[in-house]
């Protein structure tokens, strides 16, 4: 079955500085999307990226997607103490609308 | 901004009894679905609801577990005798479609429902 994987599975930076995250998984998907998730709280939906796009921008926010290699990355630009979360992928098959997400990045930002 | 919103955010319960989660998607979504989180896991796909019927369930949504529409607005997911290892964190996810077809899945999560079982 398709599978998110990150890595790495913890990073620790200076604030200003930029974070990137990887993700791989398995087999062919529809979209790929990334979450953020505070300690204990909700996922919180960051961007998605359709399975033709190579690259999509949101703010400081820049994710690449390479279907040949099946992985993606998410780059933070400009890192914030806020940007402290745990950040997920997660991929859908064509023709599935559930989810599958990968174990996650912890990410902390320090001042 | 219209946001998926769940009660309760805790819900304690004794093994053996019923729980209902309850969810309110955002309101022009027409596919919802719940997923849970056990503490330090990855976050699992239980099932998926559209038109008013199952469109795609995991292993783990068993006999024990139903979701019901029960009016215009709610979503809720009943465990009907609770495990032990029914303790995690339970998300209410809903995502638009376009004219019955999904054309992109963005799906947006609520803040969740810690189930507690002892």
């Amino acid at each position: 079955s398709q599978q998110g994987e990150e890595d790495p599975q913890a990073l620790s930076i200076q604030e200003g500085e930029n974070a990137t995250m990887n993700c791989s998984y398995k087999t062919s998907i529809n979209n790929l999307q990334w979450y953020r998730q505070n300690s204990g709280r909700g996922l919180v939906h960051l961007i998605l990226i359709r399975s033709n796009e190579r690259e999509k921008h949101s703010g400081r926010l820049r994710v690449t997607l390479d279907t040949s290699k099946k992985s993606s990355s998410l780059l933070i630009t400009a890192s914030r103490a806020a940007d402290t979360a745990s950040y997920f992928c997660a991929t859908d098959a064509q023709g599935a609308q559930k989810l599958v997400f990968g174990q996650g990045t912890r990410l902390t930002i320090n001042p | 901004e219209p946001e998926v919103t769940q009660t309760p955010s805790h819900q304690v319960t004794q093994m053996g009894q019923e729980v209902i989660l309850r969810c309110v998607p955002i309101s022009n979504h027409l596919y919802f679905y719940w997923y849970r989180q056990i503490l330090g896991q990855k976050v699992e796909f239980l099932v998926s609801f559209y038109n008013n019927e199952i469109s795609e369930k995991s292993e783990i949504f068993d006999d024990q577990f139903s979701v019901e529409r029960p009016d215009g607005s709610n979503f809720t997911l009943k465990i009907r005798s609770t495990k032990l290892e029914d303790s995690a964190m339970y998300f209410c996810a809903s995502s638009e479609a376009t004219s019955g077809m999904i054309s992109y899945n963005e799906q947006f999560f609520g803040p969740g429902t810690r189930l507690t079982v002892l």
